[in-house]
């Protein structure tokens, strides 16, 4: 049974980082293009980024790119969302989603001075 | 980017009967290889949201026959025959062709 869970979100104040995880079980991790999917509170979904089953292609939301960065380390089942230069705006509901779009929980990061 | 656009917002439903939700995209959905990669998805209150539907009209594993996805091209839609409660919350389409990835804003389902 896939299983998705994401770790790391908390209070941060703008301009400051933080590091999203999201911990795989159940299927083979290095088999699959992975997603972080956000959702601001009480709004729609907005996809973030993406990266290749094997790390050679990421693309991001342009509301993210050169500020978050999607990573994995298929050894270790995890993927990763880099987060910095945070803003107000970032904050919502983080979920980690695999390319057949099996979610977990999701985490919530709140950016706010 | 491409725009998905849903309507109704809103869709108050009686139990037991039909339901349908518009989606269309700005840009054909058609990829290079000849499929399509629109999704359906459903978020019940307080859930993540799950998968209905992929490639327009084939329904994920353990998703009841009471749901079914058509169009092409730009235009999609997606059907309850029969709504149940369990069918509350909101739907989103969203498409897998271009990068980067978009949906739709959502519709609310809700029981009259």
């Amino acid at each position: 049974q896939v299983h998705l869970v994401e770790s790391g979100g908390g209070v941060v104040q703008p301009g400051r980082s933080l590091r999203l995880s999201c911990a795989a079980s159940g299927f083979t991790l290095s088999s699959h293009g992975m997603h972080w999917v956000r959702q601001a509170p009480g709004k729609g979904l907005e996809w973030v980024a993406v990266i290749w089953h094997d790390g050679s292609n990421k693309y991001y939301a342009d509301s993210v790119k050169g500020r978050f960065t999607i990573s994995r380390d298929n050894s270790k089942n995890t993927l990763y969302l880099q987060m910095n230069s945070l803003r107000v705006e970032d904050t919502a509901v983080y979920y980690c989603t695999r390319d057949r779009w099996d979610w977990g929980q999701g985490t919530l990061v709140t950016v706010s001075s | 980017d491409v725009v998905m656009t849903q309507s109704p917002l809103s869709l108050p439903v009686t139990l037991g009967q039909p339901a349908s939700i518009s989606c269309r995209s700005n840009q054909s959905l058609v990829y290079s290889d000849g499929n399509t990669y629109l999704n359906w998805f459903l978020q019940r209150p307080g859930q993540s949201p799950r998968r209905l539907i992929y490639k327009v009209s084939n329904r994920n594993s353990g998703v009841p026959d009471r749901f079914s996805g058509s169009g092409s091209g730009t235009d999609f839609t997606l059907r309850i025959s029969r709504v149940e409660a369990e069918d509350v919350g909101v739907y989103y389409c969203m498409q897998g062709t271009h990068w980067p990835l978009t949906f739709g804003g959502g519709t609310k389902v809700e029981i009259k």
